[in-house]
């Protein structure tokens, strides 16, 4: 089975604080996603990374920063964490030849006060 | 840029009958199409996918249909059950692992 874990579920954190949500898979799959799910609006792709140390933008990387060391690891982040940052993020992996079949994590829930 | 439209955005039907789920999108070159449920403090999960060399594809209660013309998909269950009830996404993209996804539908399957 194809496992993506998202170790933070639910998170509350401080306008201007530093956020890390951390997503980690363990099939050696190249390609990571990071979406955001907010009501009324679907999925919406934040950034993504093909490989280790690349990285690119998404439909709505303002606010946010990745990090890919490691194959296995993928990283959001959060530089200064504002009130319209609280949502459902989604870790997500591709499997398949094509590319194509996305799996996703279970989400972490942030909520910014 | 590209988008996909879903609808409806809530539906609720009675256990038993069949629910249909509806999206447009809008790069044409788009030529994967799949469906997720997601249940409530829960991730996506995929649960049919079609891609633009088929024009439907079926697993026991869920079919999905594509026209490629038109630029639309749907979803289809049948025999809907109490534990169908969810948020259902659809998605389109290329070869690329990335997907632009609708809006969502949550489903209401009422006993």
């Amino acid at each position: 089975d194809v496992k993506v874990t998202q170790s933070s579920r639910y998170l509350v954190k401080r306008t201007g604080e530093k956020v890390f949500l951390e997503c980690v898979q363990d099939m050696d799959h190249e390609n990571m996603f990071w979406y955001r799910q907010d009501p009324g609006l679907g999925l919406r792709l934040i950034y993504f990374s093909y490989d280790v140390k690349m990285k690119e933008k998404g439909d709505i990387p303002e606010g946010y920063s990745v990090s890919r060391e490691k194959k296995e690891r993928f990283s959001l982040i959060l530089e200064s964490a504002s009130t319209n940052q609280t949502s459902m993020y989604l870790c997500a992996i591709t499997v398949g030849r094509s590319g194509n079949t996305i799996y996703f994590g279970e989400g972490s829930w942030l909520t910014v006060v | 840029g590209e988008n996909v439209e879903q609808h409806p955005s809530t539906l609720s039907v009675q256990e038993g009958d069949s629910a249909v789920i509806k999206c447009t999108y809008s790069d044409s070159a788009s030529n994967y199409f799949p469906w997720y449920k997601q249940e409530l403090g829960k991730g996506p999960q995929l649960i049919i996918d079609i891609r633009s060399n088929v024009g439907e594809k079926k697993d026991q209660r869920i079919a999905v249909t594509l026209n490629k013309t038109a630029k639309h998909f749907s979803l289809h269950i049948t025999e809907t059950q109490p534990e169908d009830s969810a948020v259902y996404f659809c998605a389109a993209g290329r070869n690329t692992g990335k997907l632009i996804f609708g809006q969502g539908t949550t489903l209401q399957v009422k006993p």
